[in-house]
């Protein structure tokens, strides 16, 4: 069954620091879609990522990291030099099986960002 | 672009009352998406529409919800009547998909009270 696993609840760090958000999937697809959303404060889903299973290779985007492991069905966050404004839910996400439009959410991991 | 569109952002309304929830998705998008997010259960996907037809309800938890796409840029979901436990922020979320899995791109979401 497809499942995707956020083992951290909260996070909090002290503004500067770097942060990892963990997100481990199930899936019984060999090809398959990986997705990172943001919810601040003020509610709103915000897309960050769409990693697909045959790239493998880590993606950087400004202060945002990835890192897909495969061999360990892993699809980490990391924020480097973290902002107060990075204060957030953050949601890993993996669609249903068959690829199916309907997206297999975590639970969310609360991240607070101290200044 | 003004992303999808949601109204109203807020609604309180009585038990037993119906509630209409609309939602303007991003132009040129083809699927159309209803989630329901609350503490207990996380984001829960109601619906999904593909041109404008309803591929999955699965998600709808029973018959008091109703979702309808009568065009391309317009969709309701309605709860008649509403009962206590449909509080929650209702997103509509859009996304153009030619095949695979594309992104989502979520409204703002309606926070739903029923007292």
């Amino acid at each position: 069954a497809q499942k995707v696993t956020q083992a951290q609840t909260e996070i909090s760090v002290v503004e500067k620091e770097d942060v990892t958000l963990d997100c481990v999937y199930e899936t019984r697809d060999t090809t398959y879609y990986l997705f990172w959303y943001k919810q601040p404060p003020s509610g709103e889903l915000v897309f960050l990522i769409r990693r697909n299973s045959f790239d493998e290779q880590n993606e950087i985007s400004g202060r945002y990291s990835w890192n897909f492991q495969k061999s360990t069905s892993s699809f980490n966050f990391t924020i480097t030099a973290s902002q107060v404004v990075d204060s957030a839910v953050y949601f890993c996400a993996l669609p249903n099986a068959g690829n199916n439009r309907k997206l297999i959410w975590g639970l969310g991991t609360s991240l607070a960002v101290n200044p | 672009d003004a992303g999808v569109i949601q109204s109203p952002r807020h609604e309180v309304t009585e038990m037993g009352q119906e509630v209409t929830l609309r939602c303007k998705p991003i132009s040129g998008h083809n699927s159309l998406f209803w989630y329901r997010q609350t503490m207990m259960r996380g984001l829960e996907l109601l619906i999904y529409f593909n041109n404008n037809v309803p591929i999955d309800d699965s998600g709808m938890p029973e018959d008091r919800f109703s979702a309808k796409m009568p065009n391309a840029s317009f969709s309701t979901l309605k709860i008649q009547p509403s009962e206590p436990r449909d509080s929650a922020v209702y997103f509509c979320a859009s996304s153009r998909i030619s095949g695979g899995v594309a992104e989502a791109f979520f409204g703002q979401g309606t926070r739903l009270t029923v007292v």
